[in-house]
């Protein structure tokens, strides 16, 4: 099945570095979600982005989408140590139309802001 | 408090010793799905839920049942566990179940089979 996969794995910066990880995915989609998780915990929406949008910000965040690159980046800005958590971003099938229930997410990037 | 629930945390049984893990949403959401988390393999969707009394298979339906008898709780059903089911479990739910609504998602339960 299709799969974002993020790249890096993992990431370790100081705080106040910017924090750049990137999203790859193997077909066509309609839209790209990032999600944060912290350790052993639920994961948490960060943002959406369109298959026909470049780009979109929110707060320190910004993702970018590449669709003829099928991929996807989130930067954020400023980074502070409680940013330290699993980042991931799920993708679906563009099956014509609006997909319904299979999202897939990818393996997630590990960033560590050290303080 | 919008929220997904999810009971146990944390459960440690052992093989063939059958278990529910349970979810429960109070957003009235229609869409409800559980996932499993694995180290090197990301999450993987295990069941979905688009209403009540209609459920379909995700990723990796094997070894797991759901029912979904009423819109708040999607109960998950390990009727023969074995240790390959060792994993974090996530239960998520939202409005409609389109990929552009945004999943809520439980607190996870560690399962361990032994």
């Amino acid at each position: 099945s299709q799969q974002g996969e993020e790249d890096p794995q993992a990431l370790s910066i100081q705080e106040g570095e910017n924090a750049t990880m990137n999203c790859s995915y193997k077909t066509s989609i309609n839209n790209l979600q990032w999600y944060r998780q912290n350790s052993g915990r639920g994961l948490v929406h960060l943002i959406l982005i369109r298959s026909n949008e470049r780009e979109k910000h929110s707060g320190r965040l910004r993702v970018t989408l590449d669709t003829s690159k099928k991929s996807s980046s989130l930067l954020i800005t400023a980074s502070r140590a409680a940013d330290t958590a699993s980042y991931f971003c799920a993708t679906e099938y563009n099956a014509g139309g609006t997909s319904y229930g299979k999202l897939t997410f990818g393996q997630g990037t590990i960033l560590t802001v050290h303080p | 408090e919008a929220q997904v629930t999810q009971n146990p945390r944390y459960l440690i049984t052992v093989t063939g010793k059958k278990l529910t893990v349970t979810c429960s949403q109070n957003m009235n959401h229609e869409y409800m799905s559980w996932y499993r988390q694995d180290p090197g393999l990301g999450l993987r969707q295990i069941y979905y839920s688009m209403n009540v009394e209609v459920t379909d298979k995700g990723d990796v339906p094997e070894g797991y049942k759901v029912s979904r008898k009423e819109k708040r709780n999607f109960p998950l059903i390990l009727e023969s566990p074995s240790p390959n089911q060792t994993s974090l479990y996530f239960c998520a739910s939202s409005y409609w179940g389109r990929t552009t609504d945004t999943q809520y998602f439980g607190p996870g339960t560690r399962l361990t089979v032994l």
